[in-house]
């Protein structure tokens, strides 16, 4: 069964840093897709960047990018230079097969990243 | 372009009472699909839909029903509220296509007595 770990409740950076947030997958599918949201507090999910599985390079979209480690299972979100902006929730979530139209999509518990000024 | 919409933006229920969200999107998209956030355990799927017509359920579907008469619009009903019903919910939307990410509305927040 897929399943999607996110073992940082919460993170501290301190502005113009960069940080990583954490987040594992297990699934037995070859055919999946790797997502991140932000959460800011006022409720919207916002979609921020995804990997394909077949994806030979890291995803990246400005700020943000994938580190995507298929042996190690693992796709972190890595953003730089950290703005107070940044502080929200942050889920990471994936959905098998992506190549092939598959519909579900699960999501991690979410990390809550604080940006200090 | 409104993109995923949903009403009501707050709602407060007493235990029993039924009642529908409503979701819709302007982007003619085919799979649409509802969620419930709960407290520490991000998102999980309720019932999803490929198409009018089709619906299918998530992993948490009990307690709630939905259809899909067309492609603008997929309301969920709460058949009797429970307070295990209290979270918030959000209404996304994505093309059929592969590799498409999915669009989300900008959620309910139920509150059941």
């Amino acid at each position: 069964a897929q399943k999607i770990t996110q073992t940082q409740p919460g993170m501290f950076v301190q502005e113009k840093e960069a940080v990583t947030l954490d987040c594992t997958y297990d699934t037995s599918d070859p055919s999946y897709g790797l997502f991140w949201y932000k959460q800011p507090s006022s409720g919207e999910m916002i979609f921020l960047i995804y990997q394909g599985s077949y994806d030979q390079q890291n995803a990246t979209e400005g700020r943000y990018s994938l580190n995507f480690q298929k042996a190690r299972k693992s796709a972190n979100l890595v953003i730089s230079a950290s703005q107070l902006g940044d502080s929200a929730m942050y889920f990471c979530a994936m959905r098998e097969g992506w190549y092939t139209g598959g519909f579900k999509t699960i999501f991690g518990a979410g990390t809550r990243l604080f940006v200090k000024a | 372009n409104a993109g995923v919409t949903q009403t009501p933006k707050f709602q407060v229920l007493k235990t029993g009472q039924s009642m529908t969200l409503q979701c819709a999107q302007d982007m003619n998209h085919e799979y649409m699909s509802w969620y419930r956030q709960d407290p520490g355990m991000g998102l999980r799927l309720i019932h999803y839909s490929v198409g009018a017509g089709i619906t299918d359920q998530g992993e948490v579907p009990n307690g709630y029903n939905v259809s899909r008469s067309t492609t603008e619009d997929f309301p969920l009903r709460l058949l009797s509220a429970a307070p295990s019903q209290t979270s918030v919910y959000f209404c996304a939307s994505r093309p059929q296509g592969a590799s498409d990410t999915q669009y989300f509305g900008p959620g309910t927040r139920l509150t059941v007595l």
